[in-house]
């Protein structure tokens, strides 16, 4: 079975701090995902990243960063943590080879910010 | 401006009745559609998905029905359980080119399933 693990379940953080969600794969997917997830407004893309290095921003990447340096691990930073990035934050990841575009999920961290 | 739409935010049906979930899209580029099941404080799981080129796709008590023309899908539940209640996503996908098989999700639709 494909394992998807999110370093946190939840976390608080103070408003200006550094925040660190790291993913991890055991499946040797190509593609990872990070997303966030709000009330109302369904499953939003904050960035992917199709190999290691290599990045895309999805559709709201503003005051967010990542980290691709192995193929099974992908960060998502918030360089400066904002009470409007109070969230949960869910990463997934794909498999190229699969053509069902299928993506696997992990548990989701919830962060509160304040 | 939204690409996949679930207009419904909720939906309640008694267990063992059908549950129709519904969604609709403006791409015409979408060729690949899923549905996610995400129960509270988990993540969301693969439920069943359907390629353009078909019009039905059947996983045991789940059916989805594609119509392209009228750009709607449907996701049926057969009987619904009490363990079916929970928020579905629905995601379409354009097809990977250069390695970009990103999905789009619309709001969801919270399912509940009384007994």
């Amino acid at each position: 079975d494909v394992k998807v693990t999110q370093s946190s379940r939840y976390l608080v953080k103070r408003t200006g701090e550094k925040v660190f969600l790291e993913c991890v794969q055991d499946m040797d997917h190509e593609n990872m995902f990070w997303y966030r997830q709000d009330p109302g407004l369904g499953l939003r893309l904050i960035y992917f990243s199709y190999d290691v290095k290599m990045k895309e921003k999805g559709d709201i990447p503003e005051g967010y960063s990542v980290s691709r340096e192995k193929k099974e691990r992908f960060s998502l930073i918030l360089e400066s943590a904002s009470t409007n990035q109070t969230s949960m934050y869910l990463c997934a990841s794909s498999l190229v080879a699969l053509l069902t575009y299928e993506q696997y999920f992990g548990p989701g961290t919830r962060l509160t910010v304040t | 401006d939204q690409q996949v739409k679930q207009n419904s935010p909720s939906l309640s049906v008694q267990e063992g009745r059908i549950s129709i979930l519904n969604c609709d899209y403006t791409n015409s580029m979408f060729d690949y559609f899923l549905w996610y099941k995400k129960y509270p404080a988990e993540g969301p799981t693969f439920l069943i998905s359907i390629s353009s080129i078909k019009d039905k796709n059947e996983d045991g008590r789940f059916t989805v029905f594609l119509n392209k023309s009228a750009k709607h899908l449907s996701l049926h539940i057969v009987p619904s359980q009490p363990g079916d209640s929970a928020v579905y996503f629905c995601a379409a996908s354009e097809g990977g080119q250069g390695g970009s098989e990103k999905l789009v999700f619309g709001k969801g639709t919270k399912l509940t399933v009384n007994p």
